[in-house]
């Protein structure tokens, strides 16, 4: 069974930078992507970007380009994305979903964590 | 950005009804929509995959189908516990753009 795990709930003041953890665990084959994608109160989910988990390849949504980091972490199965300069608008609840498809393209998000709840407030 | 526009955004039916949503692309994805079920204070479940295929495990009341640009989710002898929002999404390029979603309440 994949499971994704992330990281708890975080408050930020603006300006500053968000970094959310997702562990994978209960794959059986090598090859698969993360995307991350972060949803506002009562609005639809956006997809921020993604990152192959062999290759470290990653792409981003040109909205966040520039202010956005997806990682491996030194823990194969552990990923990170990184926001940088936070503004209010940035306040979501943040996912990590895979991918079967590791070319991250026509993708669909098979499996997702919990979510992380990321204010942003001075 | 491709923009997916859902109708209806909220629906109301009884145990047992059959409901459909439907997903229109502003352009031509061919085949590429999936569907996903968010219940109020969880992650987005996966239904449906490339506009037709059953997700692991989802039960056979929930199908899909269309191509192009419009698509329909349909799901029957509907249970209380399909109460939720339901939102399409497209894959068919970057970046990946959700409908906003339909709300469906059991009455």
């Amino acid at each position: 069974q994949v499971q994704l795990v992330q990281s708890g709930a975080d408050l930020k003041k603006p300006g500053a930078s968000l970094k959310v953890s997702c562990e994978a665990s209960g794959y059986t084959f090598n090859s698969y992507s993360i995307h991350w994608l972060r949803q506002a109160p009562g609005q639809r989910p956006e997809w921020m970007g993604w990152i192959n988990a062999s290759t470290r390849k990653t792409k981003y949504s040109q909205k966040f380009q520039g202010r956005v980091s997806i990682i491996r972490d030194t823990s194969a199965s552990t990923f990170s994305m990184e926001l940088r300069s936070l503004g209010s608008e940035d306040t979501a609840v943040y996912y990590c979903a895979s991918d079967s498809n590791a070319s991250g393209q026509y993708s669909w998000f098979d499996f997702w964590g919990q979510g992380t709840l990321v204010t942003v407030s001075s | 950005d491709i923009q997916m526009t859902q109708s209806p955004t909220s629906l109301s039916a009884s145990v047992g009804d059959r409901v459909t949503i439907t997903c229109r692309a502003s352009q031509s994805i061919s085949n590429f929509v999936n569907w996903y079920q968010q219940r109020p204070g969880r992650a987005p479940k996966l239904l449906i995959h490339t506009a037709s295929t059953l997700h692991s495990g989802v039960p056979p009341r929930f199908s899909g189908s269309g191509s192009g640009t419009d698509f329909t989710l349909t799901i029957t002898s509907l249970l209380r516990d399909d109460s939720a929002t339901y939102f399409c999404q497209q894959s068919d390029s970057l970046p990946y753009t959700f409908g906003q979603g339909t709300k469906l309440e059991i009455k």
